[in-house]
């Protein structure tokens, strides 16, 4: 089945600065790619997605990047701010399947 | 966009009794719904594929006994934890594809169960 690498599993930062989080797949036949906004007790929010035929979208702060050739994909986060900090989840699924298969996550924490 | 709940929010139960989660689909039928379960600090980790209609699938290592998933219709699941033990204490999370043919998934708010 599919694996997903996620790091850095903490990322502590200065508002302002900017974020990146990698992750890696195994399978091949992903091609979604969501990244989720977990605040502490809530629920997971989808913050952007990408799909396999596109290889960056970008969403006002937020980017996300795609490389099908060396199964990676990473969230790039410009302009932090407090309000970002939370946990961040990277996913990957198949055509067909609504199924995700999650990283680990990754705790932002921006420093006011 | 889709909207999916959960009830309760949170439920504190003491060690062997059973505790029923319902997840339920708001604005437009799910034929399919999942269940995870997340421990602190952790990643959500898929416990089980709920079919209306049919049984429902566990992933491996999953106990179909002690957690049992009843989707009773095209808009409500449920899931229940019998004989709950502290090691079950937990956030648990459905989530339901929307209606539309699309990869994503809708999550409810989740449930926060503590088994004393």
């Amino acid at each position: 089945g599919e694996n997903v690498e996620q790091h850095p599993s903490t990322l502590s930062v200065q508002e302002g600065d900017s974020a990146v989080i990698k992750c890696t797949y195994s399978d091949s036949a992903s091609n979604y790619f969501p990244w989720y906004k977990q605040e502490l007790g809530k629920r997971p929010q989808l913050i952007i997605d990408i799909r396999s035929n596109v290889g960056e979208k970008k969403d006002q702060r937020i980017a996300v990047t795609l490389n099908k050739t060396a199964k990676h994909f990473s969230l790039h986060i410009t302009e932090t701010q407090p309000e970002d900090s939370a946990v961040y989840f990277c996913a990957a699924s198949t055509g067909g399947s609504y199924i995700p298969t999650f990283g680990r996550g990754t705790s932002l924490i921006v420093h006011p | 966009g889709a909207v999916v709940s959960q009830h309760p929010s949170w439920v504190i139960c003491k060690s062997g009794t059973s505790v029923k989660i319902e997840c339920r689909s708001l604005d437009f039928q799910a034929t399919t719904m999942f269940w995870y379960r997340q421990f602190p600090k952790q990643s959500l980790m898929l416990m089980a594929t709920s079919n209306e209609g049919s049984k429902a699938t566990y992933e491996q290592g999953v106990e179909k006994d002690k957690f049992l998933i009843n989707h009773a219709s095209l808009t409500l699941s449920t899931l229940t934890v019998t004989s709950a033990h502290p090691e079950d204490s937990s956030f648990y999370i459905c989530s339901a594809p929307p209606p539309r043919q699309s990869n994503e998934q809708f999550f409810g708010p989740g449930t926060r169960l503590t088994v004393l």
